[in-house]
């Protein structure tokens, strides 16, 4: 089964920064990628999906790049309702596989 | 607006079942895979288990593989999962997904979610 490993656990940031979330596939998913927003006591919400493309009504400060085994989710300005818990997701094969999630806060 | 209301969820002592409904509204269930994902308290996400369209496919995680069953009923618009031989480490709350139109294996919309904790 494919692992998703993100990067860092825990970022610590302010308003206006520029954030950047890893995620590393055990093997290639072919860009089968997709990034979800949680905040706490809430279901997630998709962001990003085919590794790149923004979701309906995503702000366009949220962008997800990469190929292959690695992949980045960037925020370009943070705002202060980005701070969340970031999780990556592959659905290349049926076992959709989650990274462990990255937790943006409040530096 | 699409909409998936999870339901079922609760105290069971180990070793025993319970089964997870998840009502679908706004959309044709039957025009998506749909999915189980859990999180255990304090924890991050867990991929459970996933259906196709005409329930002809099913996969999941090695954890519960032999334990829960995932089930669809298109007419009713509806998912379930049956869980059995319940652990604690099944304690978790239990959201119900929509796969996207085509990419079809990801969680586009998500439920609320139904808390289910199992302890003697």
């Amino acid at each position: 089964d494919t692992q998703m490993t993100q990067s860092p656990s825990t970022l610590p940031a302010s308003v206006g920064d520029r954030v950047i979330i890893t995620c590393r596939a055990s093997q290639s998913i072919n860009n089968w990628l997709a990034w979800y927003q949680q905040k706490p006591g809430k279901a997630p919400k998709l962001l990003i999906y085919k590794a790149s493309n923004l979701q309906s009504g995503v702000p366009s400060r949220f962008r997800g790049s990469g190929s292959g085994t690695e992949f980045t989710l960037t925020i370009s300005s943070l705002q202060p309702d980005d701070f969340a818990t970031y999780y990556c997701q592959q659905y290349n094969s049926y076992s959709g596989a989650f990274g462990q999630g990255t937790k943006v806060e409040i530096k | 607006e699409v909409q998936l209301v999870e339901s079922g969820g609760g105290l069971v002592q180990p070793g025993m079942s319970l089964r997870l409904s998840c009502g679908a509204s706004g959309f044709t269930i039957g025009d998506y895979w749909m999915s189980w994902v859990r999180q255990a308290p304090g924890k991050g996400l867990e991929w459970v288990a996933n259906i196709k369209q005409d329930g002809s496919e099913r996969h999941y995680v090695d954890s519960v593989k032999g334990r829960f069953t995932i089930t669809r009923d298109n007419a009713e618009n509806s998912l379930d999962l049956q869980m059995n031989s319940l652990r604690a480490e099944d304690t978790a709350v239990y959201y119900c997904a929509r796969g996207g139109l085509r990419d079809q294996l990801l969680c586009a919309n998500w439920g609320q979610g139904t808390l289910v904790i199992v302890s003697s």
